[in-house]
């Protein structure tokens, strides 16, 4: 079974409007931690935010956020006021366990394509 | 965020010989690094995962003898792609984490193999 789940291919947004990405995960393990990177077409991969099982609150950094819904095992992407540099490739991760050790299972990507 | 280095951010090499990509944790040691291959338009697959000072562990399916890891020290892994075919063409990105949640990446690099 997919551990992580990005059913979107791909999406389009208009500058300035906000877009959700979707991510779904599957994991009997109670401690693991929920990762967006964002891949632009130079190949690099960037840290967004994290999310861990225990957390409280929806992570937010800056333009981004994490829609958690722990029940329903989904971890969505949320760029607020998009901007045309934010085209690019996401990519949803998770690591099981809470050791630095264990590695990141990435899901399939959705690419992001901010039109003027 | 951490610095991550990786280099080269691309090479070009005849079939049959080896290639060796450096990845440098440049502000933190990094106690663990990995190795992922990402094929054009696919998701990033872990190769092997190596921790300093320890041989490294791969992934099912991954050659350990093809794809030689060293991480030597607290800031540096190296993966060598030995004998390369022009299948191994591919990206390949290491990332590095230290006493952090976050796995910081390298930039990169695209081999291709003639």
């Amino acid at each position: 079974a997919q551990k992580i789940t990005q059913t979107q291919p791909g999406m389009f947004v208009q500058e300035k409007e906000a877009v959700t990405l979707d991510c779904t995960y599957d994991t009997s393990d109670p401690s693991y931690g929920l990762f967006w990177y964002k891949q632009p077409s130079s190949g690099e991969m960037i840290f967004l935010i994290y999310q861990g099982s225990y957390d409280q609150q929806n992570a937010t950094e800056g333009r981004y956020s994490l829609n958690f819904q722990k029940a329903r095992k989904s971890a969505n992407l949320v760029i607020s006021a998009s901007q045309l540099g934010d085209s690019a490739m996401y990519f949803c991760a998770m690591r099981e366990g809470l050791d630095n050790t264990d590695k990141l299972i990435f899901g399939t990507g959705t690419r992001l394509q901010v039109f003027p | 965020g951490a610095v991550v280095s990786q280099h080269p951010s691309w090479v070009i090499c005849k079939s049959g010989t080896s290639v060796k990509i450096e990845c440098r944790s440049l502000d933190f040691q990094a106690t663990t690094m990995f190795w992922y291959r990402q094929f054009p338009k696919q998701s990033l697959m872990l190769m092997a995962t190596s921790n300093e000072g320890s041989k490294a562990t791969y992934e099912q399916g991954v050659e350990k003898d093809k794809f030689l890891i060293n991480h030597a020290s607290l800031t540096l892994s190296t993966l060598t792609v030995t004998s390369a075919h022009p299948e191994d063409s591919s990206f390949y990105i290491c990332s590095a984490r230290g006493l952090i949640k976050e796995a910081f990446f390298g930039q990169g690099t695209r081999l291709t193999v003639v």
